[in-house]
């Protein structure tokens, strides 16, 4: 079953805008993480923040967490065309299992 | 370092024949490891994930079914495919503890 939904479905921005993409679950977490899909191809890890972090940055990406909300925000700054692809959030519990939400699709306009 | 294979990239094939999916992962001993099928703009759903040689867990009940032969082999199978069966599926391996997941680039199934 998936865990998390990410909020918007879909985003269209133009180049050097900012993205925020939010991803909501339902039950408690042991971490929560970040991926990118380019169309047709695998997931890559982007960023993984534990259930004790509140918030944790990675070049031009800035993930926040609250636990009491169960939800996450991802922001991507200074947007580029390459950036354009599908992100999701995915949740582990610690129960071996890594569930993924349905995905937000980002396009970046040059 | 770390990598996984996972063949074919694209696979079409008629209702009421078999599947084999297969993926190694190289470089990492005792993964977890993960069969994922998305549909087309779809998220992912996990069907199957093993923690240990013969041990599967299965999330869906369904036409599909996995094995683990070996320790870094992970097999995705259906004795007869349904049209329902087609998608993308990805398999992944995880180390234990807050680790992120490692992804094949996947396999395109298209049942005609």
């Amino acid at each position: 079953s998936q865990q998390g939904e990410e909020d918007p479905q879909a985003l269209s921005i133009q180049e050097g805008e900012n993205a925020t993409m939010n991803c909501s679950y339902k039950t408690s977490i042991n971490n929560l993480q970040w991926y990118r899909q380019n169309s047709g191809r695998g997931l890559v890890h982007l960023i993984l923040i534990r259930s004790n972090e509140r918030e944790k940055h990675s070049g031009r990406l800035r993930v926040t967490l609250d636990t009491s909300k169960k939800s996450s925000s991802l922001l991507i700054t200074a947007s580029r065309a390459a950036d354009t692809a599908s992100y999701f959030c995915a949740t582990d519990a610690g129960d071996y299992k890594l569930s993924f939400g349905a995905g937000t699709t980002v396009t970046v306009r040059a | 370092s770390q990598t996984i294979h996972q063949w074919p990239a694209t696979l079409v094939q008629p209702v009421g024949s078999p599947l084999s999916l297969e993926c190694t992962v190289e470089g990492t001993s005792n993964p977890n490891l993960y069969w994922y099928r998305q549909a087309a703009g779809r998220g992912l759903q996990l069907l199957f994930y093993s923690v240990g040689i013969g041990q599967i867990s299965s999330e869906v009940p369904q036409n599909l079914s996995a094995s683990r032969p070996q320790d870094r082999q992970f097999i995705l199978s259906s004795k007869k495919l349904l049209l329902s069966d087609s998608g993308f599926y990805l398999c992944a391996w995880k180390g234990e503890g807050n680790t992120e997941a490692f992804f094949g680039q996947g396999t395109r199934l298209t049942v005609v």
